[in-house]
Formats: C-alpha cells, sequence, structure tokens
C-alpha cells in the first residue's frame, strides 16, 4: 500500500500563480516531511522540509504547510516561474533517517 | 565537484545479462542509498548502508546484490536482468544516521533499459 499519497498528478500554472500539492501518510512515526525537486534527467534534490512539531514553514516563495492531526501536508509555490516546471515529491522520513518514503510525484508546468 | 557520482548513465542490455552500477560520494557522508525510479515517475527506496553495513533491504529481488568496498562508494550488481528491471536507478547519500532530520543527496541517475 502506497504510505504517502500525493496529489495532483499534474498541474499547469500561468506565471504568477500559486501552485498547490497536497500529501497525506498514514504511519505515525513518520518524523521528518521533506519535499525533493526534480527537473528532467536529474536526480531529485531537496527544496524544503518541515518537522512534525512546526505547522508552517516557508523559504522564499517555497511554503511548507502541515497538519498533524489530519497527517495531511502541502507545498504552495507562490509567485510560480516557468524555472520552477519540475516534478516535485512530497517525503516522509522513518525516526532513523535512514529510509525516505516518496508520494507519486507531481509534475508542475508553469506557463508563461 | 561531483558530490554523488554514477556510472554509466545509461545502459542497454538483453534480458538475462549481469550488469553492475557504480556510485561514488565525496560528502563525507555515512549512509548511501539506491532507489529505484519506474516509468511512472514513482521513486522507492531499494537499499540503505550505513557505513557499508546493510542497514534497509526493501524485500528486492535477491538478483540485486550492493557491495559497499568503502562508505564513500556503493555499488549495485544485477543479475539475470529482467524487462521489469528497466527503470532509472538513484544513488544517494547522508550525512547522519540515526536522526530523521538529515538531507539526502542523489546522484544524476543511471537508466538501465533491457530489451
Amino acid at each position: 500500500q502506497q504510505q504517502v499519497k500525493q496529489s495532483p498528478q499534474s498541474l499547469i500554472v500561468q506565471k504568477g500563480g500559486i501552485s498547490i500539492i497536497n500529501c497525506a501518510y498514514e504511519n505515525t512515526a513518520f518524523d521528518y516531511f521533506p519535499w525533493y525537486q526534480q527537473f528532467p534527467g536529474k536526480g531529485p534534490a531537496l527544496l524544503i522540509a518541515i518537522r512534525p512539531d512546526v505547522s508552517e514553514k516557508k523559504e522564499g516563495r517555497f511554503t511548507i504547510s502541515f497538519n498533524k492531526s489530519a497527517k495531511q501536508f502541502s507545498l504552495h509555490i507562490m509567485d510560480s516561474q516557468p524555472g520552477d516546471s519540475a516534478t516535485y515529491f512530497c517525503a516522509a522520513s522513518n525516526p532513523a533517517g535512514n529510509k525516505l518514503t516518496f508520494g507519486g510525484g507531481t509534475r508542475v508546468l508553469v506557463k508563461p | 565537484d561531483t558530490a554523488v557520482s554514477q556510472t554509466p548513465k545509461y545502459l542497454v542490455t538483453q534480458m538475462g545479462n549481469d550488469k553492475s552500477i557504480k556510485c561514488e560520494q565525496n560528502l563525507g557522508h555515512d549512509t548511501m542509498y539506491w532507489y529505484k525510479q519506474d516509468s511512472k515517475k514513482f521513486l522507492k527506496i531499494m537499499f540503505s548502508y550505513n557505513n557499508k553495513e546493510l542497514i534497509i533491504n526493501e524485500t528486492v529481488p535477491n538478483r540485486f546484490s550492493p557491495k559497499s568496498p568503502d562508505k564513500a562508494h556503493l555499488n549495485l550488481h544485477i543479475n539475470s536482468l529482467e524487462l521489469g528491471d528497466s527503470a532509472v536507478y538513484f544513488c544517494a547519500s547522508s550525512q547522519f544516521a540515526g536522526t530523521a532530520y538529515n538531507e539526502q543527496f542523489f546522484g544524476p541517475g543511471t537508466r538501465l533499459t533491457v530489451l
């Protein structure tokens, strides 16, 4: 079964718009929730991450919102730019930090 | 200054062959990983090594055998390749084991195509 569910699978947004990607998890033992960005032909790279004792984290145009009771978290990309066009993966880490469980990915296309 | 490197970048081979993928990291990290990304982009962990010791094996067929000669290298050998093994394989590394709060650095991937 998929322990981290991500939606939508893809989204198209106009330049300057807001992209929102949602994730839900099942395992309450997960202890760290990173988002990775992947460009075509490249490996994923860490974008932003949050710990479960924090409800929101903002870095530049990227914000994670975290709802521990609902076991959900989301990524908001403000003022989306064409260079943000990529696939975004949410993930959840076990407490030992040696296993990341990824969501299915969201392909984001920002139109100029 | 490549952080995590993999060779080869592309690998095309016939069913039944044996092949290896090599990974090296120059970040001084203790933990290394192999991931498989399928055609639908789904990314799944296969193995995790900490200081050359296997710590995670995600029920991967035993045709897949990772080997870590030292903590900077983690190679993946695949025996008797099958069509379903076609995927992109990513190596990754991280600094800390024992805490969830650590960043994994991914290599550029090896695209394996089994004909």
